[in-house]
């Protein structure tokens, strides 16, 4: 059973500081999905990576992937206010014919002014 | 830009009744799902479908059924409402398998 692991789970951290949310995953996998999500709204998909090595960026936000680590960071620069929301971290796992995504518990984030 | 739709967006029911909680795409996915997830929670995947008359159930136990009559429609329906189901369901499509899911708007369901 694939199990996804998220630290931390809430984070509060000031403007302007830097920090890192961290995904682990029990099983071998090639693909994990970003997605943010703010209160008492739906997700919104961030990033997509899709192999070993991978670094994509938006804004003030990075994700990578190590997949020999089963690991993914989502690193965040000179944190602003709008990024208060919570962070999901999913991995997808296949067989049978099937692919499902496993979701990780959430890193709820607040940025302090 | 997504667009998969979801009704009702809010809904309050009594013990007992039957609901159906609406989910449409407009892309022409062939891979719908369904997610439930309790406040301040994870999903978990409860219904998938990769195409028409195809549906399967997901990795958490769930009362509810679903059906696939249309691509672009995927309905979940719970005969006999109960508190226990008092959460909120997420619908998602993706073109193919493995690809980035996008998620509709949620129910966000209360029996009493």
């Amino acid at each position: 059973e694939l199990k996804v692991e998220q630290n931390p789970l809430f984070l509060s951290m000031q403007e302007g500081k830097n920090y890192t949310i961290y995904c682990n995953y029990s099983t071998t996998s090639d693909r994990l999905y970003w997605y943010r999500q703010d209160p008492g709204k739906s997700l919104e998909s961030l990033f997509v990576l899709l192999s070993n090595g991978a670094v994509k960026q938006e804004g003030r936000l990075m994700a990578s992937l190590d997949t020999k680590a089963r690991l993914s960071t989502l690193h965040i620069t000179a944190a602003v206010h709008d990024l208060s929301a919570t962070y999901f971290c999913a991995v997808e796992h296949s067989g049978a014919g099937s692919y499902q995504l496993t979701f990780g518990k959430g890193t709820k984030l607040s940025v302090i002014p | 830009e997504a667009d998969i739709y979801q009704t009702p967006r809010y809904l309050v029911i009594g013990t007992g009744k039957k609901i159906t909680l609406e989910c449409s795409q407009t892309m022409g996915h062939d891979k719908m799902y369904w997610y439930q997830q309790d406040p301040g929670m994870e999903l978990h995947l409860i219904h998938y479908s990769y195409g028409v008359n195809s549906t399967e159930k997901g990795d958490l136990s769930s009362e509810s059924t679903v059906s696939r009559i249309r691509t672009e429609h995927f309905p979940l329906t719970l005969e006999s409402a109960r508190p226990s189901h008092t959460s909120q369901y997420l619908c998602a499509s993706s073109e193919g398998l493995g690809d980035e899911q996008y998620f509709g708007p949620g129910t966000r369901l209360t029996v009493t």
